[in-house]
């Protein structure tokens, strides 16, 4: 699992809300991923980080924001929760930069927005 | 990163070997050849990858051809557990911001 934990591993909110989930890792390994996964689109990059307070978009990140102020923690906070959100949300790390490094990702976080 | 292309679904028999293709005609010379694979509710597993050298670990072989165009994941034994979705993916692995992206996958239904 490569020391990579998610809280919380369920959620129920409602629309409007905020929320935060959050991914611990304990290897302290540079880059961070948030991924979704919806039947019949499969896991999508939502944001990444490549570092402290450096992160950047992927390709579904409107309606969510990130942070990273400490290497081990990767935030993604939903700031109004919308229905369209409600999904299984993954995060992974990769293990190195060099040529074959390999991306690890956590058991998931449940979101259900009612 | 190349496009990959996979089977929707493929069976196999309890302690027979299951091969699983993998088209990826459009790879890049520096695109490693990744395999993952989830299990129901759960986060995707790491299963192997390569280059162009055939590659072993204790869960699975990876055969690319010489061309690079296609490779085939074998279980060499597979079990009920091994049940589940397996992503073939090609992306530049050097440099960590390289993300996966990943496609629909390859349901594969182990049956005793």
């Amino acid at each position: 699992d490569a020391g990579i934990t998610q809280s919380p591993r369920h959620k129920v909110t409602e629309t409007g809300t905020p929320v935060t989930l959050r991914c611990h890792q304990t290897e302290n390994h540079r880059y961070m991923y948030w991924y979704r996964q919806d039947p019949g689109h499969g896991l999508r990059l939502i944001h990444y980080s490549y570092g402290v307070k450096d992160t950047d978009k992927g390709e579904v990140s409107d309606g969510y924001s990130v942070s990273r102020s400490k290497t081990e923690d990767f935030l993604l906070t939903l700031e109004s929760a919308t229905s369209s959100q409600t999904s299984v949300y993954f995060c992974a790390i990769n293990t190195g930069t060099g040529p074959g490094n390999t991306i690890y990702f956590g058991e998931g976080s449940w979101l259900t927005v009612v | 990163d190349a496009k990959t292309t996979q089977p929707p679904s493929m069976d196999c028999a309890e302690g027979r070997a299951a091969n699983l293709p993998c088209n990826h005609s459009t790879i890049s010379g520096n695109e490693y050849v990744y395999w993952y694979r989830q299990i129901h509710s759960q986060g995707p597993q790491y299963i192997i990858h390569g280059l162009k050298n055939n590659e072993t670990n204790e869960m699975a072989s990876l055969i690319i051809t010489e061309d690079r165009k296609s490779s085939t994941l074998i279980l060499p034994h597979a079990t009920l557990r091994d049940t589940a979705v397996y992503y073939c993916i090609v992306r530049v692995a050097s440099g960590g911001y390289n993300k996966l992206i990943f496609g629909a996958g390859t349901r594969l239904a182990v049956h005793p």
